[in-house]
């Protein structure tokens, strides 16, 4: 199974400070994704990247930005976090060829105060 | 509109009873998958382990037909408690899918 972690696993930050939020994959993966998740709604889409040095708007990219520098690594970024930004965050990765298999780390719970 | 609506959104059995999950979709589709979610935990997509519960144990089927997929978990377990979200593969631009998540079906199992 692919190993995605996520760091920090929780954090509690104040409105409109800056927050990252950081994903680490070791399997190789090509694409890797950020989800919020909410009560009530599911997962939904906020940033994904297909290589290093390129980030891609997923559904709901407004108030993030993305950032993978490297293959394995790829983060979320809060310029001006904000109440409505409270939620749990989840960072996934796919092989290329395997469109429909993500591999999902164990989410970051953010509280945005 | 939700484009991936599951029924219910919670249910509560005993421990050895039945339940069949229902998902309902309003857009094409190339795959519908179910994933598991403890409390608290990560995402496991229960087709990656055919024929395995995320407890590790014998689990049920999956059926799609048309737009409606519905995931059957027999002799539950305390253990299977948690959220099963049905989750739709959906062509996106530059020819990528993408998964579009339904709300969830929060599960809990009493012994």
């Amino acid at each position: 199974e692919a190993a995605v972690t996520q760091s920090p696993r929780s954090k509690v930050a104040v409105t409109g400070g800056k927050v990252t939020l950081s994903c680490h994959q070791t399997n190789n993966h090509d694409y890797m994704y950020w989800y919020r998740q909410d009560t009530g709604h599911g997962l939904r889409l906020i940033h994904y990247s297909y290589v290093a040095d390129s980030t891609e708007k997923g559904d709901i990219p407004d108030g993030y930005k993305a950032s993978r520098p490297s293959q394995e690594n790829f983060s979320l970024i809060l310029e001006l976090a904000s109440l409505s930004q409270t939620a749990v965050y989840f960072c996934a990765s796919r092989k290329y060829r395997d469109q429909d298999t993500q591999y999902f780390g164990p989410g970051t719970r953010l509280l945005v105060l | 509109g939700q484009q991936v609506q599951q029924s219910p959104a919670s249910l509560v059995l005993q421990e050895g009873e039945n339940a069949e999950l229902q998902c309902s979709f309003s857009i094409s589709t190339n795959q519908v998958q179910w994933f598991y979610q403890r409390p608290g935990g990560r995402l496991i997509g229960l087709s990656y382990i055919p024929g395995m519960k995320p407890t590790g144990k014998q689990t049920s089927s999956t059926v799609t037909k048309g737009r409606h997929s519905s995931l059957t978990i027999s002799s539950s377990q305390t253990t299977d408690s948690g959220t099963y979200f049905c989750v739709l593969s959906i062509l996106a631009t530059g020819g990528n899918n993408k998964l579009t998540f339904g709300q969830g079906t929060v599960l809990s199992v009493i012994p």
